[in-house]
């Protein structure tokens, strides 16, 4: 089974809002990933947990902000984001992050708008 | 330079005939190599990864990778429009511990 499963499916939210989108997988992964799509643009790096901590930050806003709770689970918290933060929120997760990158499956995506 | 390219596309190919995707690599050291498929508004799909010079079959997709001259392909034969979507190539380079797309390339199978 290589399913990432990922709540909510859309979310529309206030730029004064504060919510939270959720990624989960069962596979016993020990690295997981946030990505932001754009329409027509491949998907952009944003954060990297391994082994439950961040071991990567593409210098992201602090309006978003990560947790891993366990390794299971991966939340990114949403505070004051911009109308241009709408986009397609993706969640992956790959075996390990080593020297040589295990494959990453993703997760179906939030698509998230921001108003 | 970008580190890893493709053609934006669209490329149209007729029902039953072979798409040919491409990719080239900047990173010489660069270890995994894999093909996402996206269809219109849902998420990357791994169709295939692959790890050593040669060819690696897997039913109606080859994956094609020559290290030395820094590409990687996608062979698609018997293209069916179901087969029509964003096909994204993603390389491990060896100075990250994460993996690079391309820009992606745009297939349409015509029937």
């Amino acid at each position: 089974d290589t399913e990432v499963t990922q709540t909510p499916k859309h979310l529309v939210m206030g730029m004064t809002n504060k919510k939270s989108l959720k990624c989960e997988q069962h596979m016993g992964h020990r690295a997981m990933y946030w990505y932001k799509q754009k329409a027509k643009k491949p998907p952009e790096l944003m954060f990297v947990y391994s082994y439950e901590k961040l071991s990567i930050n593409e210098s992201v806003p602090s309006r978003f902000s990560p947790e891993c709770p366990n390794s299971s689970l991966l939340n990114l918290h949403l505070h004051a984001l911009q109308p241009e933060d709408s986009a397609l929120y993706l969640c992956a997760s790959s075996p390990s992050m080593g020297q040589n990158t295990d494959t990453q499956y993703f997760g179906p995506g939030t698509r998230l708008t921001v108003l | 330079q970008k580190e890893v390219e493709q053609n934006s596309g669209p490329l149209s190919v007729p029902e039953g005939a072979i798409a040919s995707l491409n990719c080239t690599y900047s990173d010489r050291g660069s270890q995994s190599f894999f093909w996402y498929r996206q269809y219109s508004g849902k998420s990357p799909e791994l169709i295939m990864s692959i790890y050593s010079n040669g060819d690696k079959e897997d039913g109606r997709f080859t994956a094609q990778l020559n290290k030395a001259s820094q590409y990687v392909s996608l062979l698609i034969r018997d293209s069916q429009p179901s087969d029509s979507a964003t096909y994204l190539c993603a390389v491990d380079p060896s100075s990250a511990s994460k993996i690079i797309f391309g820009s992606g390339t745009r297939l349409s199978i015509r029937p």
